[in-house]
């Protein structure tokens, strides 16, 4: 599987303001995706991060809410704009080699808003 | 879309004894089902998966088998050992369109005890 790294590993945010969160992948790959994570709770798919178009979001999250870009095949930013306290989760990036349906996860942010 | 249960929530074993965590799926079209393993601060890793054109798959201390006709597939760990102790998550694909598509189940926190 590729190596997969995130920054920040975790940062504490005022509300009302933006974080953005790189994902870093060391090889080309066709899918990315990412998740959020609750406290102590599963994951939940935001959106598929796909190359050189718009991402593809779940339902219960937009794209002002939660702008993707994906401008190569190993690098993708997620934005987490106008936060709030109810923001605060862990927030993962993973991606699927091509042509398969599994997927390696990167080691998270950990983003608390207060 | 695709519903995935998993229980029990939380599992405390003596070490070497056995322990096995249960998902139920619901969209019949699934037909990947990965395991996965998160330790505290770590994000997600994969350790064993199934597809559906087998029943059971191997892999030393680690087991999943997978009845399709119940829908519900199953990870059974022998011979536990206190570095085993992490939160186990299982996970179905959406199977059509929505390829590589992930969705999982609530979590089962597994502690071994020496």
């Amino acid at each position: 599987s590729a190596v997969i790294s995130q920054k920040p590993s975790r940062d504490i945010c005022q509300r009302g303001t933006s974080l953005t969160i790189q994902c870093q992948v060391d090889s080309q790959v066709t899918m990315m995706f990412w998740y959020r994570q609750q406290p102590g709770q599963s994951l939940t798919l935001i959106a598929t991060a796909n190359q050189g178009s718009e991402a593809t979001y779940e339902s219960g999250f937009v794209i002002d809410k939660f702008p993707i870009s994906r401008p190569n095949l190993t690098f993708s930013t997620l934005t987490v704009s106008n936060m709030s306290p109810e923001d605060s989760s862990i927030y993962l990036c993973s991606e699927s080699p091509t042509g398969t349906d599994t997927q390696y996860f990167g080691p998270g942010t950990r983003l608390t808003v207060l | 879309g695709e519903n995935v249960e998993q229980h029990p929530s939380t599992l405390s074993v003596q070490e070497g004894d056995s322990a096995v965590i249960k998902c139920t799926y619901s969209d019949s079209a699934s037909n990947y089902f990965p395991w996965y393993k998160q330790e505290l601060g770590k994000g997600p890793q994969l350790i064993i998966d199934i597809r559906s054109n087998v029943g059971e798959k191997k892999d030393q201390r680690i087991a999943v088998t997978l009845n399709k006709t119940a829908k519900h597939f199953s990870l059974h760990i022998t011979e536990t050992q206190p570095e085993d102790s992490a939160v186990y998550f299982c996970a179905a694909n959406a199977g059509g369109t929505s390829y590589g598509k992930l969705t999982f189940g609530q979590g089962t926190i597994l502690t071994v005890h020496p």
